[in-house]
């Protein structure tokens, strides 16, 4: 079973649909990022959490850390959303990082 | 400035070449982290570099040799690499290497975007 596991692994939604990609870590952890890659491979560091709820724009991350399970929901959905979402975790005993498989979402116009 | 730049960002070489791929940061990091990503997967972590020394080899073949001249750059040296070795290969940084609730889990890592890599 792997540390940090996501869902959706692909998901399709139509423009203006509200997105939640989930994401559940078996590990300690003293932070969870959301991160997003776009086909040129770069990664965009969304959110790093460690508590509660974080919005930005159309963007709100949420974790419950008592219960090991983060989520990311898009409001108002747009094709430029596109892209790989991976949430990663920062291990609670030093600053390494573990991925989860990432959730490609395709937004059509 | 908070951006970490790599080059080259595309690069192409044989089984018996010699390349070298570059990292570099000005955000003051003391830890910089190498990382390898095939298609469609997530990124695997290869060397972490804290304060200038290798404190992480993820048993990586002796083909990727890495190398921190000073804490601004990161190298990644490459030898005699195999067909499978083609991957995206992503560098990161981060104000430090420890850190957690201690200091208040405000330590993340910035990521470079990337050089695509392909051996023939």
């Amino acid at each position: 079973k792997n540390e940090v596991e996501q869902s959706p692994q692909n998901l399709t939604a139509q423009e203006g649909e509200f997105i939640t990609i989930n994401c559940s870590y078996s590990v300690g952890i003293s932070a969870l990022h959301w991160l997003q890659q776009h086909p040129g491979g770069g990664i965009v560091s969304l959110f790093m959490l460690s508590s509660g709820k974080k919005k930005h724009g159309r963007l709100i991350a949420t974790i419950n850390i008592q219960e090991k399970h983060s989520s990311l929901h898009i409001t108002a959905s747009h094709p430029r959303d596109s892209a790989v979402y991976i949430c990663a975790v920062r291990l609670s005993n030093n600053n390494d990082m573990r991925f989860g498989a990432g959730t490609r979402l395709t937004v059509k116009p | 400035d908070t951006e970490v730049t790599q080059t080259p960002k595309h690069l192409v070489m044989g089984m018996t070449n010699k390349k070298s791929l570059k990292c570099e940061q000005h955000m003051g990091h003391r830890a910089m982290y190498w990382y390898k990503q095939k298609a469609k997967k997530p990124p695997e972590l290869m060397f972490v570099y804290s304060y200038e020394k290798l404190s992480i080899n993820e048993s990586v073949p002796s083909r990727f040799s890495p190398e921190c001249p000073n804490s601004s750059l990161l190298n990644l040296h490459l030898h005699a690499l195999q067909p499978e070795d083609s991957a995206l290969y992503l560098c990161a940084s981060s104000q430090d290497r420890l850190g957690g609730l201690a200091a208040g889990g405000r330590i993340e890592q910035y990521f470079g975007p990337g050089t695509r890599l392909t051996v023939t």
